[in-house]
């Protein structure tokens, strides 16, 4: 059974200060892709990433940055210089390739940015 | 282009009602999905279609079933709600595996059972 695990329940930050949000996730499969989604206040999910387990660079979109580790079966995530606009809950997700892309997500880690 | 849209927003059921949730996607994606999304948890699979006139059971189907007609639409009933079934509910389509594609989400259903 695969499971996502976010350990930070909640994190508070003042602005501009950078903040990591881990991820911790269990596949007993190879094949197998991450996600981060982000859900603001207003209550939307709003995708922002999608890895592969095949792809370990790390990414940087703006001030958003991501470390993939198989090593450490971990997809941590990364605010630079974090905003009040930053403020909201995370989610981790893994979908495996053989479970109809079935997606399991981990309960969240929601981030207050105060200014 | 609309995307993916849920229908209601917002419902009030007494214990033992019934309702349907509907979800809807102009995307022309084979895969549809309805989440559950309970406060503090993330979201858990309730059913999912892999095409039209397909549906499977996620990680907590009980009380509910769906059905997938027209390839666009997706419903999600409740024969009779109890208080558990508070919680907000999330449509989800794909163009294909969600592992390989990204899913849209609808901009979700609160829905309080009293």
């Amino acid at each position: 059974a695969q499971k996502v695990t976010q350990a930070q329940t909640e994190i508070s930050v003042v602005e501009k200060e950078d903040v990591t949000l881990d991820c911790v996730y269990e596949t007993r499969d190879t094949t197998y892709y991450l996600f981060w989604y982000k859900q603001p206040p207003s209550g939307e999910l709003v995708f922002l990433i999608r890895r592969n387990s095949f792809d370990e660079q790390n990414e940087i979109s703006g001030r958003y940055s991501w470390n993939f580790q198989k090593s450490t079966s971990s997809f941590n995530f990364t605010i630079t210089a974090s905003q009040v606009v930053d403020s909201a809950v995370y989610f981790c997700a893994l979908s495996l390739n053989t479970n109809a892309g079935k997606s399991t997500f981990g309960d969240g880690t929601t981030l207050t940015v105060k200014p | 282009n609309a995307g993916v849209t849920q229908t209601p927003k917002f419902r009030v059921l007494k214990t033992g009602q019934s309702m349907t949730l509907l979800c809807a996607q102009d995307m022309n994606h084979e895969y549809m999905y309805w989440y559950r999304q309970d406060p503090g948890m993330g979201l858990r699979l309730i059913h999912y279609s892999v095409g039209e006139g397909t549906t499977a059971k996620g990680e907590v189907p009980d009380g509910y079933n769906v059905s997938r007609l027209k390839k666009q639409n997706f419903l999600l009933g409740l024969e009779s709600a109890a208080p558990s079934q508070t919680s907000v509910y999330f449509c989800a389509s794909s163009p294909g595996l969600a592992g390989t594609d990204t899913q849209y989400f609808g901009p979700g259903t609160r829905l309080t059972v009293l």
